[in-house]
C-alpha cells in the first residue's frame, strides 16, 4: 500500500508566476485535501476534492484552483504568485468522502518560495 | 467560529519526563472531531488520534494517553517517559460535522523537543 505523494518536494518561483504541485493519494482514497502551512503555523485548508469535484473550501482566493483527475490524483494551482504564497503545500488523502470524522493521511509536502 | 488554541509554543524535557500538551478548542457543532497530528522534521503530518464530541473516554496507546473533557472545551495529550523520537511539532485540530467535508482546523502546534 503505497502512502500519499506529492512532488515536487521544493519549488521557487517568481511574484507573478503561476505554479501547479501534484499530489498522489492512498491507494483506495477517492478524497484529497490541500492545506497551506506558513513558517511557524498551522496547516490552513484550501479546498477538498470528492470525485472530481471541488466538494469543500477555505478562505483563500479564486487564483488558488484544483483538479481531481479520475485516478483521485490531485493538482494545486496558484496564478500570479505573490511573496506570502510562500509555503508548505501540504496534500492529505482520505476514504468515503473525507467527511469531518474521517483519517486524512498527509503527504510530506512540497516546499513552495516565490521570491 | 471554529478554533484551536495550543498556548505552548515550545516544551523542553529532558528523556523519561512526562510532558502534556494542551489543546482548547471553540466550536458551535454539538457533532465534532478532535485530532492529534505529529509532524517531524520531514514535514508530514502523521494522525495519533481522532475522538468524536460523544465520546469523552480517556484513551491510552503505550506511552501516549489523552484527556477529552467537554465542559472545559480541552483534549490535552500525554506523553509518559518522553524519548528523543517524541521530538516534533504536535498539532490538536477540530472538524465539524456539519460542513459534509473534511475541513481540519489546527491549533499554532506546539514544538516538543526531547533531550538525552
Amino acid at each position: 500500500e503505497t502512502g500519499v505523494t506529492q512532488s515536487p518536494t521544493h519549488l521557487i518561483k517568481t511574484r507573478g508566476q503561476q505554479v501547479t504541485l501534484r499530489c498522489s493519494s492512498q491507494s483506495g482514497h477517492n478524497t484529497v485535501s490541500w492545506y497551506q502551512q506558513a513558517l511557524g503555523q498551522g496547516p490552513q485548508f484550501i479546498f477538498q476534492y470528492y470525485r472530481e469535484e471541488e466538494n469543500g473550501r477555505g478562505n483563500f482566493p479564486p487564483r488558488f484552483s484544483g483538479l481531481q483527475f479520475p485516478n483521485y490524483s490531485s493538482e494545486l494551482n496558484v496564478n500570479a504568485l505573490e511573496l506570502d504564497d510562500s509555503a508548505l503545500y501540504l496534500c492529505a488523502s482520505s476514504p468515503g468522502g473525507g467527511t469531518g470524522n474521517t483519517e486524512a493521511f498527509f503527504g510530506q509536502g512540497t516546499r513552495l518560495t516565490v521570491v | 467560529a471554529q478554533k484551536v488554541t495550543q498556548a505552548q509554543t515550545e516544551i523542553s524535557v529532558v528523556e523519561k519526563e512526562d510532558v502534556t500538551l494542551d489543546c482548547v478548542y471553540e466550536t458551535r457543532d454539538t457533532t465534532y472531531y478532535l485530532f492529534w497530528y505529529k509532524q517531524p522534521p520531514s514535514g508530514e503530518l502523521v494522525f495519533l488520534i481522532r475522538r468524536n464530541s460523544f465520546d469523552e473516554q480517556n484513551e491510552i496507546s503505550g506511552r501516549y494517553s489523552w484527556n477529552f473533557q467537554k465542559s472545559t472545551s480541552s483534549f490535552n495529550f500525554t506523553i509518559t517517559a518522553s524519548q528523543v523520537v517524541d521530538s516534533a511539532v504536535y498539532f490538536c485540530a477540530l472538524s465539524e460535522a456539519h460542513t459534509g467535508f473534511q475541513k481540519l482546523v489546527f491549533g499554532t502546534g506546539t514544538r516538543l523537543l526531547v533531550s538525552p
